[in-house]
Order: C-alpha cells, then sequence, then structure tokens
C-alpha cells in the first residue's frame, strides 16, 4: 500500500510567485491535515480537510494561503505571492474518518520544503 | 496551540544505554501518541496509549502514562545509533479530531 504521497519534495521560488504543494492521502483515507515545520521546531497545524469540505482552518494564514481537498485529485495547499517567512517544510498527513473506531494516528508522507528566494 | 511539552528538549547519551523522554500537557485526553522523526524526513507513528492505559511496550519501547499529573514518558532501551532523531508526543483530546504536538526531543545516541 502507498503511504501518503507529497510532491514536489523540494521548492524553490522567488518572493512574488506561487507554490503549489500536493498531497495525496494514503488510499481510503478521507481526511487530510496540513503542518508546517520551521527547523528544529515543532509542527504547527495549518488545515484540516476532509474530501470537499474544510473542517478547520484555524492555523492557515487568512491572505495568500488556501487549501482544497477535492473530490478527485490530491489535496493541494496553496501559498500565493510568497515571502522569505514562509520558507519552511510543509507535511501532510492523512487518517481515516475519526470517531469510527479508529484512534486518531495519522499517517505523514515526506513533506515539501519550500525555500523563497 | 501546542499542549504538549515534551522534555528534555535535547538529549544524548551513548549506544546501548535507555533514553527517556518526558512528555506534559494540561487538558483531559482520550489519547497519546508517540512519533519519531528522522532528519529531513516525515514523522512516523510509533505507539499509543489510551486515557485508560497506564504503560504500554512495543519492542524495545515502553511509554507510561500518568493522567494525574498529565504526563508521559517515552523509555528506548537499549538504544542504537539508528535510534537518533527527534521524538514529538501528540495528543487527542477527548471528542476532538485534533491531535495537540508537542516541540520535541531531539535523541542523538553516540556510537
Amino acid at each position: 500500500n502507498a503511504g501518503v504521497m507529497q510532491n514536489p519534495r523540494h521548492l524553490v521560488r522567488r518572493r512574488g510567485q506561487e507554490a503549489r504543494l500536493r498531497c495525496s492521502p494514503v488510499k481510503g483515507h478521507s481526511h487530510v491535515y496540513w503542518y508546517r515545520q520551521l527547523p528544529e521546531e515543532g509542527l504547527k497545524f495549518m488545515v484540516y480537510l476532509q474530501k470537499e469540505n474544510i473542517i478547520d482552518e484555524s492555523g492557515m494564514p487568512k491572505e495568500r494561503f488556501s487549501a482544497e481537498f477535492p473530490k478527485e485529485g490530491p489535496s493541494i495547499l496553496r501559498i500565493q505571492q510568497v515571502v522569505r517567512g514562509d520558507s519552511a517544510a510543509y507535511f501532510c498527513a492523512s487518517s481515516p474518518v475519526p470517531g469510527t473506531g479508529n484512534t486518531g494516528e495519522l499517517f505523514f508522507g515526506e513533506g515539501s520544503r519550500l525555500t523563497v528566494l | 496551540s501546542q499542549q504538549g511539552e515534551e522534555d528534555p528538549q535535547a538529549l544524548s547519551i551513548q549506544e546501548g544505554e535507555n533514553a527517556t523522554m518526558n512528555c506534559s500537557y494540561k487538558t483531559s485526553i482520550n489519547n497519546l501518541q508517540w512519533y519519531r522523526q528522522n532528519s529531513g524526513r516525515g514523522l512516523v507513528h510509533l505507539i499509543l496509549i489510551r486515557s485508560n492505559e497506564r504503560e504500554k511496550h512495543s519492542g524495545r519501547l515502553r511509554v507510561t502514562l500518568d493522567t494525574s499529573k498529565k504526563s508521559s514518558s517515552l523509555l528506548i532501551t537499549a538504544s542504537r545509533a539508528a535510534d537518533t532523531a527527534s521524538y514529538f508526543c501528540a495528543t487527542r483530546m477527548d471528542s476532538n479530531y485534533q491531535l495537540i504536538w508537542g516541540a520535541g526531543t531531539k535523541l542523538i545516541i553516540k556510537p
């Protein structure tokens, strides 16, 4: 079984450009989380989505950031007009539907490392 | 918000020794999970302990949970160089889908 697939693994953008990060969850998982991590730091929650629905976007900046998880295809985290402070590793994790007997364990991808020049 | 706090922030021990990391949290929980992150990689789930459990084992890992003190510990016995990684605890609160993460303990195993 394929795990969570993220691409690209590394992305370099100049200030003002757009960054688009993709995440394909574990097959059968309908819930996706996006986290941001700075070097030597912990995970910062950004957004929690299920297919075609944003459950919680409280950790995502209101401006320039958006996320979607369409009925078909991967989840996308989009950062418009990137600034140097957006440089970080962005991790996607997936889980089965919560509350259906599963424990809430998350399955992580290898991350996408964004560098803004 | 981050409610878990791991200590120590960093730990360096000799191969073969035991490594103990602690995690404290603030609210009532449904379960507590430990994850490992190797440098430059994604997080990997290690072990989960439910709020009604006190101790759990998995291979060389031993996790304890003290809900009265709102704390957990992760013990890695007979450490190996490959155990070098950052270790994070995450709590899942009652009736809540969210995992709340600590800042992690960086473990270095010296050969």
